[in-house]
């Protein structure tokens, strides 16, 4: 069983457009997280999910909202893609916030054309 | 601002060799994490090391935390081919509800 999934693996879209990413974690965590991965690997939290309630929000364009329905999933929509938003998305849970490990699902490369 | 900086920024090494990096940081924390990431992968934890901690080992892994250097070393022994991977080291900012992570480490393990 993945303990955290994501879909689609890979996204392909034009300039413009609206997309969401699904994430999943079947942990039991309490905790879940939005990362960006740009072309030079490093990684940057944008959103962090407490018990469906938001605690962290980076500087992020509001062209990206997350939205948790429950404990177990975090979403990530974007509006109006441009093409500096294309990069590696992952999605992250823990039991307790940055004093538990994190686990990560395989990533989204989301390409923006 | 960024916490953690890996260095050096690229390893390559010959299967059987050790492997050290070297992770620094800026503000106090409350623990340090080791992360690695495989090509076209999610991160996958290693190792964390509280701040009261000054050693850990996990199979062919040591880590070392020096707070009053705020530095951290991650030692892979006897290496594989297998470690190839980019290791990054994270940081809590001392109690922040998040994690800050570093640039990375990319390892080259040559058969």
């Amino acid at each position: 069983d993945t303990a955290v999934s994501q879909t689609p693996k890979y996204l392909v879209t034009q300039m413009g457009n609206d997309k969401s990413i699904k994430c999943e974690q079947n942990l039991g965590h309490d905790t879940m997280y939005w990362y960006k991965q740009d072309s030079k690997k490093f990684l940057k939290i944008m959103f962090s999910y407490n018990n469906k309630e938001l605690i962290i929000n980076e500087t992020v364009p509001n062209r990206f909202s997350p939205k948790s329905p429950d404990k177990a999933h975090l979403n990530l929509h974007i509006n109006s893609l441009e093409l500096g938003d294309s990069a590696v998305y992952f999605c992250a849970s823990s039991h307790r916030g940055s004093e538990d490990t994190q686990y990560f699902g395989p990533g989204t490369r989301l390409t923006v054309l | 601002s960024q916490q953690g900086e890996e260095d050096p920024q690229a390893l390559s090494i010959q299967e059987g060799e050790n492997a050290t990096m070297n992770c620094s940081y800026k503000t106090s924390i409350n623990n340090l994490q080791w992360y690695r990431q495989n090509s076209g992968r999610g991160l996958v934890h290693l190792i964390l090391i509280r701040s009261n901690e000054r050693e850990k080992h996990s199979g062919r892994l040591r880590v070392t935390l020096d707070t009053s250097k705020k530095s951290s070393s991650l030692l892979i022994t006897a290496s594989r081919a297998a470690d190839t991977a980019s290791y990054f080291c994270a940081t809590d900012g001392g109690g922040s509800e998040k994690l800050v992570f570093g640039k990375g480490t990319k390892l080259t393990v040559n058969p």
